[in-house]
């Protein structure tokens, strides 16, 4: 997976605006993957999850993209709100399949300006 | 329903010494996996139980173990903690029938070492 450290990406964003946070796999073999939002404070809360199957899926204001030939992923927020602001992660399914072992990208602080 | 329940919320012990951390996964979810997350090295997994099996496990010392009982809760074992296991332990359980595979997290237990 993705070397993590203490500095996080960071995107500043108009209230509004959109959003697009982009994440990088690492496993070719990845089936499966998920964003998360975690607030300060707290666990890590599902977005959304998209199979390798799929380069789109869509939900409530927000966006998936699966782009496997170079293993990229986004999530585009549509009219970003102050309530969005967290650090939002990728996460990768490594162990295929029906169970799990999920590889966490460093992830992105979003900020959203009023 | 009830979202995932981790206990305690925090945690302080000394070095040397060993902790047990639980976690009651949503009602009907049968795979509960553990994630330990610091600001170096971000979301890392520990391992992954399903039907009271470990299915997974990630690249973590012997000293972390853990253990799924029938009615799915699960526990985390740390033994000998050094200063480093300071962290925030995650837990995260999944339904894993079919297409319903989302990881559901819970609050985390903070735990200090010192």
């Amino acid at each position: 997976g993705e070397s993590v450290g203490l500095h996080l990406p960071t995107l500043s964003v108009q209230e509004g605006d959109n959003s697009i946070i982009n994440c990088a796999y690492s496993n070719s073999a990845s089936d499966y993957f998920i964003w998360y939002k975690q607030e300060s404070g707290k666990g890590p809360q599902f977005i959304i999850d998209i199979r390798s199957n799929m380069d789109k899926r869509q939900g409530q204001r927000v966006t998936v993209l699966l782009n496997k030939t170079v293993k990229h992923l986004s999530l585009q927020i549509a009219a970003t709100q102050p309530g969005d602001s967290a650090v939002y992660f990728c996460a990768e399914n490594e162990a295929g399949g029906s169970n799990y072992k999920l590889t966490f990208g460093k992830g992105t602080l979003l900020t959203v300006n009023p | 329903k009830a979202g995932v329940t981790q206990t305690p919320r925090y945690l302080i012990k000394t070095r040397g010494q060993q902790v047990t951390l639980s976690c009651s996964p949503i009602s009907g979810h049968r795979s509960v996996s553990w994630y330990q997350q610091t600001p170096g090295q971000g979301l890392q997994f520990l391992f992954e139980y399903f039907s009271e099996t470990q299915r997974n496990k990630g690249n973590f010392p012997g000293r972390f173990s853990g253990r799924q009982f029938s009615n799915s809760r699960s526990e985390m074992n740390v033994s000998t903690l050094e200063l480093g296991d300071s962290a925030l332990y995650l837990c995260a359980s999944s339904l894993m029938t079919g297409l319903r595979t989302e990881a559901f997290f819970g609050q985390g237990t903070r735990l200090t070492v010192v």
